[in-house]
């Protein structure tokens, strides 16, 4: 069983829906990420999340530690969010929980169609 | 554009070869990682350095070695290469070890 999982897998949107992205894992972590990866191949940064909530224009992330789950919210979605996020836990039995050592999920591939 | 400059973009190259691949971070940032995602193993920590130093080691070959000089940048080297090592590598850097980290464009290994 993979440490963080991430559902669903794929998922295709109409431009203008709702998005959710859910993401679980089984380690104790010191902070989780959500990145953005794009056709091209490149990883952006969306979200690092220790506790709570936190929002980025239409990209919304929350939280919850003692269920050991996290979700990423899209607000009106847009072909152009069309990626594959991934998320990522830095775990606490791993450095201390450095940046470094983090667990990445498979990701989910988004798919918003005009 | 996060600042983190990777080369080269891709790089095709033949079974058994040695490869250097280059990492520059963002202005100011200490820590540099790297990062190897293949198709069927998703994305695995490699290695981490911080100021010159390894901090960290993730899921790294003995044929993979990384570096870091004092102008910060990185080097990874992969060597006797396999095809199995075709996959994106990525480098990222941060400020200091544990915060946010930023991506760099990664560079594509395809091993022939």
């Amino acid at each position: 069983k993979n440490e963080v999982e991430q559902s669903p897998q794929n998922l295709t949107a109409q431009e203008g829906e709702f998005i959710t992205i859910n993401c679980s894992y089984s380690v104790g972590i010191s902070a989780l990420h959500w990145l953005q990866q794009h056709p091209g191949g490149g990883i952006v940064s969306l979200f690092m999340l220790s506790s709570g909530k936190k929002k980025h224009g239409r990209l919304i992330a929350t939280i919850n530690i003692q269920e050991k789950h996290s979700s990423l919210h899209i607000t009106a979605s847009h072909p152009r969010d069309s990626a594959v996020y991934i998320c990522a836990v830095r775990s606490r039995a791993i450095y201390g929980g450095s940046q470094g050592n983090l667990i990445f999920g498979k990701g989910t591939k988004l798919s918003v169609k005009p | 554009d996060s600042g983190v400059t990777q080369t080269p973009k891709h790089l095709i190259t033949a079974t058994g070869q040695r490869v250097t691949l280059r990492c520059s971070p963002r202005s100011g940032d200490l820590s540099v990682y790297w990062y190897q995602q293949s198709l069927d193993q998703g994305l695995q920590f490699l290695i981490q350095y911080y100021n010159g130093e390894e901090r960290a080691k993730g899921n790294i070959l003995e044929r993979f070695s990384a570096q870091q000089f004092p102008d910060l940048h990185s080097e990874l080297n992969l060597s006797s290469l396999e095809l199995g090592d075709s996959a994106l590598y990525f480098c990222a850097s941060s400020s200091l070890p544990d915060t946010e980290a930023f991506f760099g464009q990664g560079t594509r290994l395809t091993v022939v």
